[in-house]
């Protein structure tokens, strides 16, 4: 069974300060990591993808992929206000099959 | 080049009804994905297309659920005699050929009410 898990929250944050998402998945056979920023309402919108260990870092947004621990996170520096949402994490199996979404995460940014 | 759109926004119908949704991708977009998501969850995938051809469905989807992609390009979505639990925002998603990760582009979705 492929399972992608999120901590639901709420995630509050301050402005200016780092929001740390977290995300992790069963299968092991996982290859590409995204994360999409989903506001209430709304669809999802991409952020950004990573599918090799490490840091990979847009703009404010950092995705970090840790195969070995089956764990990907996002850090959003200098949160905004406008980053509240809600965060999924996706997994894919194989490359171009569906994406397994996680619960997602809220987040806050207190003003 | 505009995003993925679907058609309705909203629907509203009974119990018992059938509804029809239409998606297109955005274009020279060769795979599209249909998914369900209900409050509170991430979305759920129902079905994925590569050009016309339907190459996987989601064991959870029941018969009653059908979609097509007759030309390779925008695809419909039908539910047969709708049941309350359908009630569900019905995501269409395009992913590009040949970029190696087949990111996902997701349209603003079709908000279905079963009452």
């Amino acid at each position: 069974q492929k399972e992608v898990e999120q901590n639901s929250g709420p995630l509050s944050v301050p402005e200016g300060a780092i929001a740390s998402l977290n995300c992790t998945y069963s299968d092991r056979g996982s290859q590409s990591f995204f994360w999409y920023r989903q506001y209430s309402g709304k669809s999802p919108e991409l952020i950004m993808f990573i599918y090799s260990n490490g840091d990979k870092e847009d703009g404010r947004f950092t995705a970090q992929l840790n195969k070995a621990s089956q764990y990907v996170s996002l850090l959003i520096r200098d949160s905004q206000p406008s980053d509240s949402a809600t965060y999924l994490c996706a997994v894919v199996h194989n490359y171009g099959q569906n994406f397994v979404f996680g619960p997602g995460t809220r987040l806050s940014v207190l003003p | 080049d505009t995003g993925v759109s679907q058609d309705p926004r909203h629907k509203i119908t009974k119990r018992g009804q059938n509804v029809t949704f239409r998606c297109d991708p955005i274009s020279e977009h060769n795979r599209l994905y249909w998914y369900r998501q209900t409050l509170g969850q991430g979305p759920e995938f129902l079905t994925y297309f590569q050009n016309e051809a339907q190459l996987e469905k989601s064991r959870l989807l029941s018969d009653r659920f059908s979609a097509e992609r007759p030309k390779g390009s925008f695809s419909t979505l039908e539910i047969q005699r709708t049941e309350q639990g359908d009630s569900a925002m019905y995501l269409c998603a395009s992913s590009p050929k040949a970029t190696g990760v087949y990111e996902q582009y997701f349209g603003p979705g079709t908000r279905l009410t079963v009452t």
